[in-house]
């Protein structure tokens, strides 16, 4: 079956200090996953942080990058300097090409900056 | 922007009883999926659809069902709750082939089980 380990259940971090999230993945079905991150905000629904289709490239949105590794089957969540508005639960997820069933999710990772 | 509308947000149900959750997009997607979120379990699969009038099932799917009578509406059912089906639940649409393909998800239902 497909996996996804997220090993840091909450992150407590200051502003303006860096934050990296780790996540690895397992798959036996899907030849070449699509690896996502999704971030749900405090009284807002899950959405999509940043995406990644091919391995060995790279994934940015609002201040954070991944990047995919094949070798090592992981998809970190990097941020050089994180602000309080980024509090928030991070998923890191898998698929198919078109994920027609479903993605596979990470426990997710609460992270609390603070100011 | 995409809208993915659940209902109710919060509902308190019998074991025994019969519970329905409700999710409705505006997307114009094809694909619409429930999860259920557990604590040490993040999100789980239950059953998803193609389309009007089809549904799959998911990697949990016992104890659910599921119906999609339209494009636009696909409902989970308990047909006889339980509390270990007391959970967080998310509805979710996405568009097969598209070329900015992502999930939609509604703000979630949480369900409790008594």
């Amino acid at each position: 079956g497909d996996s996804v380990t997220q090993t840091e259940g909450q992150v407590t971090v200051s502003e303006s200090k860096s934050l990296i999230i780790n996540c690895t993945y397992s798959t036996t079905s899907i030849a070449y996953p699509n690896l996502f991150w999704y971030v749900r905000y405090p009284g807002e629904g899950l959405q999509l942080l940043l995406k990644v289709i091919t391995a060995g490239q790279k994934g940015s949105s609002r201040g954070f990058e991944a990047t995919y590794n094949k070798e090592t089957t992981s998809f970190h969540l990097q941020k050089a300097s994180v602000q309080e508005s980024d509090s928030a639960v991070y998923y890191c997820a898998l698929g198919e090409n078109n994920y027609a069933q479903g993605l596979t999710f990470g426990l997710g990772t609460r992270v609390s900056v603070f100011p | 922007e995409a809208a993915v509308t659940q209902s109710p947000r919060n509902k308190v149900a019998v074991t025994g009883g019969k519970v329905t959750l409700s999710c409705n997009q505006t997307n114009n997607h094809n694909n619409m999926y429930w999860y259920r979120q557990d604590t040490g379990h993040g999100l789980r699969l239950i059953h998803y659809s193609y389309g009007a009038g089809s549904t799959e099932k998911g990697d949990i799917p016992d104890g659910y069902k599921a119906s999609r009578p339209s494009q636009e509406n696909f409902s989970l059912i308990l047909e006889l709750a339980t509390p270990s089906q007391t959970s967080v639940y998310f509805c979710a649409s996405g568009d097969r082939g598209a070329l900015n393909e992502r999930l939609f998800f509604g703000h979630g239902t949480k369900l409790s089980v008594l």
